[in-house]
């Protein structure tokens, strides 16, 4: 039974470069969410989906993050240009439908030169 | 909007000593909570979840979880924590009216001596 899955599962890049992280969610499982999680500020939601449309994307720390989710079984989130500040665990969960517990990834820990 | 408060940033605790970790939520209207564990290096997992009915949760690995509306309150409790617990502890609320908009406390990290 595949759990959500998120890759690279580390990332290092320079600052400017654009950074992509990508998860797959569990099969059947109709909402994601993609979480960024730091010592200062802990977990935060930057975005869900339903069904694949975008539902709040308030989470989103500025126009650098852009979220999308071509199909039900994939989701990218990328970051152009990073920065150092950007560095942080990033999340992906899913879950069966409203109100649902979420299924976390394993994380993508992404450092920022 | 939702807010999630857990009252201790780090909790310190020997083996075998109980454990009651505090969270508050504000909002009036219905929710669904949850506790969150996160073990070293990696990814959230579920302890357990209260949607509705009796308001005393059992939950995995010996927690349980009680929720008191009128204290806006779901605190976890283990009556006896190992050294195997020591991770950090996410409550989480989702108010029904809000869909799938889920809103994580702080965490508490509890590190547990041998």
């Amino acid at each position: 039974d595949a759990g959500v899955i998120q890759s690279p599962r580390h990332e290092v890049t320079e600052m400017g470069q654009e950074v992509t992280l990508r998860c797959k969610p569990i099969s059947g499982h109709n909402s994601l969410f993609w979480y960024r999680q730091t010592m200062m500020r802990g977990l935060e939601l930057l975005i869900y989906f339903n069904n694949n449309v975008p539902i709040d994307d308030s989470g989103m720390p500025e126009d650098r993050f852009s979220a999308k989710m071509p199909n039900a079984s994939f989701s990218t989130l990328k970051i152009q240009p990073s920065e150092p500040r950007d560095s942080a665990v990033y999340f992906c969960a899913s879950s069966p439908g409203p109100n649902q517990p979420q299924h976390f990834g394993d994380g993508t820990r992404l450092s920022i030169l | 909007a939702q807010s999630v408060s857990q009252h201790n940033h780090h909790v310190i605790l020997s083996e075998a000593a109980s454990l009651e970790l505090g969270c508050n939520y504000s909002y009036g209207g219905t929710v669904n909570l949850f506790w969150y564990v996160q073990y070293p290096g990696q990814h959230l997992q579920l302890l357990l979840k209260y949607f509705s009915g009796d308001p005393l949760v059992k939950g995995i690995k010996g927690f349980e979880a009680e929720f008191i509306k009128s204290k806006f309150s779901f605190n976890l409790r283990k009556p006896s924590v190992q050294w195997s617990d020591t991770a950090e502890y996410f409550c989480a609320v989702n108010a029904r009216n809000y869909g799938q908009n889920f809103v994580f406390g702080p965490g508490t990290r509890l590190s547990v001596l041998p």
